[in-house]
């Protein structure tokens, strides 16, 4: 699987929108990128996935550059709740189930 | 529904003991994975399974031994522990779709 690059923390303000980048450069045609959570050595959250197109949900927005080397996680109003690590990951979903790799993440600290 | 469950929550064990981590799902998952994280690092994926009565080793899969007798349980065993095993363990479980559901976690010290 491809590995993910990600910076080690991140400081974001309470209800301004946090960024959060992560290189993927050996990303395959097939896999996708997925981004989760953990709160405070809780079990890992899922938040969105994407393979190409930017997607959208209820929690946040996934930004895919266009030669898929690179993308961005955008919660638009970060709460002091979203203050968490949050993970990169890329693989394929290879007969209905994916082997997640997980790396060191970013930890990202809402404050007021 | 209570997704998934994890026993026990902590443990202690000393060097050579054996012991058997339940995970439980509720939501029919036909995939199950088990999972450890170690200190300030991300999640390993120790063994997974596709189905009922099929597992499979991920990527640090030594000393451990899985069993997936129903299609609800997946089972991680440590035949005997070692200090190395030493780690927070959590179970995950999805169906056709890319979400991996992930449970509570176990704590486990061997010393």
């Amino acid at each position: 699987d491809a590995k993910t690059t990600q910076p080690p923390s991140m400081d974001c303000a309470e209800g301004r929108a946090a960024n959060l980048p992560c290189n993927h450069s050996t990303i395959s045609g097939n896999e996708y990128v997925y981004w989760y959570r953990q709160i405070h050595s809780q079990g890992p959250q899922y938040i969105i996935h994407g393979l190409k197109n930017n997607e959208t949900n209820e929690m946040a927005s996934l930004i895919i550059t266009e030669d898929r080397k690179s993308s961005t996680l955008i919660l638009p109003h970060a709460t002091l709740r979203d203050t968490a690590v949050y993970y990169c990951i890329v693989s394929p979903l290879s007969g209905g189930y994916n082997k997640l790799i997980f790396g060191a993440g970013t930890r990202l600290a809402v404050h007021p | 529904n209570a997704g998934v469950t994890q026993t026990p929550k902590f443990r202690v064990l000393k060097t050579g003991q054996s012991m058997t981590l339940l995970c439980a799902q509720d939501m029919n998952h036909e995939y199950m994975y088990w999972y450890r994280q170690d200190p300030g690092m991300g999640l390993r994926l120790i063994h997974y399974s596709v189905g009922e009565g099929t597992t499979a080793k991920g990527e640090v899969p030594d000393g451990y031994n899985v069993s997936r007798l129903k299609k609800q349980n997946f089972l991680l065993g440590l035949e005997s522990a070692a200090p190395s095993q030493t780690s927070v363990y959590f179970c995950a479980s999805s169906r056709n779709t890319h979400e991996q559901y992930f449970g509570p976690g176990t704590r486990l010290t061997v010393t």
